[in-house]
Parts: structure tokens; C-alpha cells; sequence
């Protein structure tokens, strides 16, 4: 069975403060991977990244960076200076390598106040 | 391309009422989903299809049925509707790793 866990239930920050966002995962599976997703108040979804259980490399696009370390089955996402716009709920995801289905977390509600 | 789109995206039913929501992608996708998201407990898998024709139960399917009659469209019925189904629905595709979503259906049962 796979789990993933969002422990962080709602975050409040200030406008330009960092945030990480905490994803813990479980699997016995070798070969998987690990998404972000985004839902901002208008309700779509949107893919944020993707990563596989073979790169571990950490990656940053703009404000954005992701964390991964196997050794403690996280992916985290941090938010450099966030910004009011960053204010969503943000799911992590993980799905096996042969399997058909993602597996959500319950999300963390992100606020940025002014 | 239109990517995953769902009709209707609002809809309120009586208790008992019967609907189908439909999900239709064109990016070619084999597999499916529909989803449903609850206050605190995230997105939630419903049923699943891994190609026309075909569909399996996910997490939650009791109350639900689907078909896959062709490639491109997902159908999701409710027989009798029930308040414990009020919810918002999600379709999704998939290519190799990554589902696309579509951008939801919110429903409310009276």
C-alpha cells in the first residue's frame, strides 16, 4: 500500500517570508514517482513537477524549489519570497512505477497576507 | 487542444435524482480517472480506466458507475443520488506519468 502525508493542514505566512511545504511518503516499490500539484482559489489543478525515485537531484524553477531525499521518504517544496498569488492548496502525489493511480495527500492550505 | 474538459461544472441534485457527468480529453490518453474532493481529505480516486472499454473501482467507488465507450470520454453516473455525495468531481488523463486535470464539477445533493 502507499501513503503519502501532509502533516501541515493550513500555512500562514507574510508576503517575501520563505515556506516549505512538508510531503512525507510510503511505498515499497523501487521505482516511483512524486508530484506537486497546485489549486488555487478558481479550483483547477495545476502540475507544478514531477520527479522519479531515481533522480534525486533538487530542483528550483524561479521562486520554486523541491527537496527530495530518500533517505527520509520526503519531498518538500519550498517557496522563496512568497507572494500573495502563492496562496493555494498544494497537494503532493506519488504513484508507482507500475501502477495506475496517483495517491493524493490531504493538501496544505497556504495563505500569504500583505 | 482543450486538454481534459467536464460538463456540467455545477449541478445540484435531489436526494434519489440520477446524473451522469462527462469528462472528454483530446490529447490521445489511454488511461482516465475521476476523482472526488472532499474538505480535508484530499483528492480521492473513484473509478479508473486504462483503456476504451475498460474501467476498474479505485478508493471510494460505491454509489458510482462508469463507462468508456470510446477513447476520448469518461462517463460518471450516479443512480440515486445520496447528500453524502455532494462533493466536487475531478476527471483526469494520463499519458506516461503525469494526469492532466480537468477543471472539476461541483456538486450538490439536497
Amino acid at each position: 500500500a502507499q501513503k503519502v502525508t501532509q502533516a501541515q493542514t493550513e500555512i500562514s505566512v507574510v508576503e517575501k517570508e520563505d515556506v516549505t511545504l512538508d510531503c512525507v511518503y510510503e511505498t515499497r516499490d523501487t521505482t516511483y514517482y512524486l508530484f506537486w500539484y497546485k489549486q488555487p482559489p478558481s479550483g483547477e489543478l495545476v502540475f507544478l513537477i514531477r520527479r522519479n525515485s531515481f533522480d534525486e537531484q533538487n530542483e528550483i524553477s524561479g521562486r520554486y524549489s523541491w527537496n527530495f531525499q530518500k533517505s527520509t521518504s520526503s519531498f518538500n517544496f519550498t517557496i522563496t519570497a512568497s507572494q500573495v498569488v502563492d496562496s493555494a492548496v498544494y497537494f503532493c502525489a506519488l504513484k508507482t512505477g507500475g501502477g495506475n493511480k496517483l495517491t493524493f495527500g490531504t493538501g496544505t492550505q497556504l495563505k500569504v497576507e500583505l | 487542444n482543450a486538454g481534459v474538459t467536464q460538463t456540467p461544472k455545477f449541478r445540484v441534485l435531489k436526494t434519489g435524482q440520477s446524473m451522469t457527468l462527462l469528462c472528454a480529453q483530446d490529447m490521445n490518453h489511454e488511461y482516465m480517472y475521476w476523482y472526488r474532493q472532499d474538505p480535508g481529505m484530499g483528492l480521492r480516486l473513484i473509478h479508473y480506466s486504462v483503456g476504451e472499454g475498460t474501467t476498474a473501482k479505485g478508493e471510494v467507488p460505491d454509489g458510482y458507475n462508469v463507462s468508456r465507450l470510446k477513447k476520448q470520454n469518461f462517463l460518471l453516473g450516479l443512480e440515486s443520488a445520496a447528500p453524502s455525495q455532494t462533493s466536487v468531481y475531478f476527471c483526469a488523463s494520463r499519458n506516461r506519468a503525469e494526469q492532466y486535470f480537468g477543471p472539476g464539477t461541483r456538486l450538490t445533493v439536497t
